[in-house]
């Protein structure tokens, strides 16, 4: 079965600090991975995926992440991030042969600081 | 127009009431999906179909019954409410194993 860990469940920056949220995943196969961002009182939307080809990938607001196969990890970062970021990050993995179930990690709630 | 809607968006009953969140999808996807996410924000995937199908039932009471008239609906019915089933249930479809678009959410509270 797949599995996702979120080490970081609530991460406390200064606006322009430099973020990085750990994710690693569990399931010997191909996989989708994704990080999707929750908005105080909204629903989740995507912020970037990774189905194959280069390892680091942009999504939206300045966002990247880098797909480390050896380690299992999918690991967000923004070098500077702001106010508006303050959300709930969710890491989630797809695995080619499961029927398209995503599962998700527990989350990490960021909060930034103006 | 929303790509994912979900109806209500509130619920508020009492324990051993039924109740229905409805749910629609105008992208065009075979798969759609029922999540519950808990106080703590826990995401959890209950179900989901494909082109009407049922191919994912995770460990959820037989209480909650989805059903999917077309590829483009999926309703989730709730028998006999308790406390524990408080929570927001997220509705979301995607094509394949690609990415999930969500719905807006339904806030059920059962008191």
């Amino acid at each position: 079965a797949q599995s996702v860990s979120q080490h970081n469940h609530h991460v406390i920056l200064s606006e322009a600090a430099s973020l990085e949220l750990g994710c690693n995943y569990s399931y010997g196969g191909t996989v989708n991975l994704f990080w999707y961002v929750q908005y105080p009182g909204q629903h989740l939307q995507l912020l970037l995926k990774y189905f194959s080809g280069d390892p680091l990938v942009k999504g939206i607001k300045g966002f990247e992440a880098e797909f480390i196969k050896s380690k299992f990890s999918f690991n967000l970062r923004k070098p500077s991030v702001q106010w508006s970021d303050t959300a709930e990050y969710f890491c989630a993995v797809n695995a080619h042969t499961n029927a398209g179930k995503s599962t998700f990690g527990d989350g990490t709630t960021l909060t930034v600081k103006p | 127009d929303t790509a994912v809607s979900q109806t209500p968006k509130y619920l508020v009953t009492q324990m051993g009431n039924d109740k229905s969140i409805k749910c629609e999808q105008n992208l065009g996807h075979d798969t759609m999906y029922w999540y519950k996410q808990d106080s703590k924000k826990f995401l959890k995937i209950m179900f989901s179909y494909n082109n009407k199908e049922l191919i994912i039932n995770e460990t959820v009471p037989n209480r909650f019954s989805p059903k999917s008239p077309d590829k483009a609906h999926l309703n989730l019915h709730i028998n006999s409410l308790e406390l524990g089933d408080s929570a927001v249930y997220f509705c979301a479809s995607s094509h394949g194993g690609g990415e999930l678009f969500f719905g807006e959410g339904s806030r059920l509270t059962v008191l």
